[in-house]
């Protein structure tokens, strides 16, 4: 079956700009997580939706940055004025439920680059 | 605040040997713990996940195991091959709502 996927897969804008990328997670996964992975560095976790409940926030590095997800279907992350330290692979993923044992299925990544 | 690390960073190894990744971990409350790999410009693809209540899990030439207890896991690769080149990521999971990744083995596996 179709796996997660992301758009755009690359991205380029200029400082100050925002942007919105967009995650499509496998059908009937109710568990979706953003992450990040900047050049030389490991992921950072972002966000985390669980079905309806309220989203975990504690990873957005900040205010300028938002998730949404609608139901348990596609989730976008948005980034408002956009700064060069937001440059990064951008990873979603998703499972079919939280922590054990589901495992964590990603995406391709969007790879943000901000000039 | 949960930390993983994975030694060695950089591994290089000719085809055919057998060798072992390392991965560490602070906080042994975890949920489980897994093992990705990540080829350049992709995502990552599960390798093998180990729920808390487990030793080890297999897959194919992969054998993963754990010690909560000391806060370690190992990946084993038996016979390795070229088309094992990749970075192998560990990730625990303590709360149920997110991954802790380690830096990541860069592994090389040499005609």
């Amino acid at each position: 079956g179709a796996g997660v996927s992301q758009s755009p897969s690359n991205k380029v804008t200029e400082k100050g700009k925002d942007v919105e990328l967009r995650c499509d997670p496998i059908s009937g996964h109710t568990a979706l997580y953003w992450y990040r992975q900047r050049l030389g560095q490991g992921l950072e976790f972002l966000i985390y939706f669980q079905g309806n409940s309220a989203p975990d926030k504690s990873g957005l590095p900040s205010d300028r940055f938002s998730a949404e997800r609608t139901g348990e279907s596609v989730s976008t992350l948005t980034i408002q004025r956009t700064q060069q330290e937001d440059s990064a692979v951008y990873l979603c993923a998703s499972s079919l439920g939280a922590g054990s044992p589901y495992e964590q299925y990603f995406g391709p990544g969007t790879r943000l680059t901000v000039t | 605040k949960q930390e993983v690390t994975q030694i060695p960073a950089a591994l290089s190894v000719p085809e055919g040997e057998n060798l072992v990744l390392n991965c560490s971990f602070t906080d042994s409350a975890i949920y489980n713990l897994q093992w990705f790999r990540q080829d350049p410009g992709k995502g990552l693809t599960s390798l093998l996940l180990i729920q808390s209540s487990q030793r080890e899990q297999t897959s194919g030439r992969l054998n993963a195991s754990l010690d909560k207890s000391s806060g370690r896991s190992t990946l084993y690769i038996a016979a390795s091959q070229p088309g094992d080149s990749a970075t192998y990521l560990c990730a625990v999971d303590n709360a149920g709502n997110m991954l802790t990744f380690g830096g990541g083995t860069r592994l090389m596996v040499k005609p």
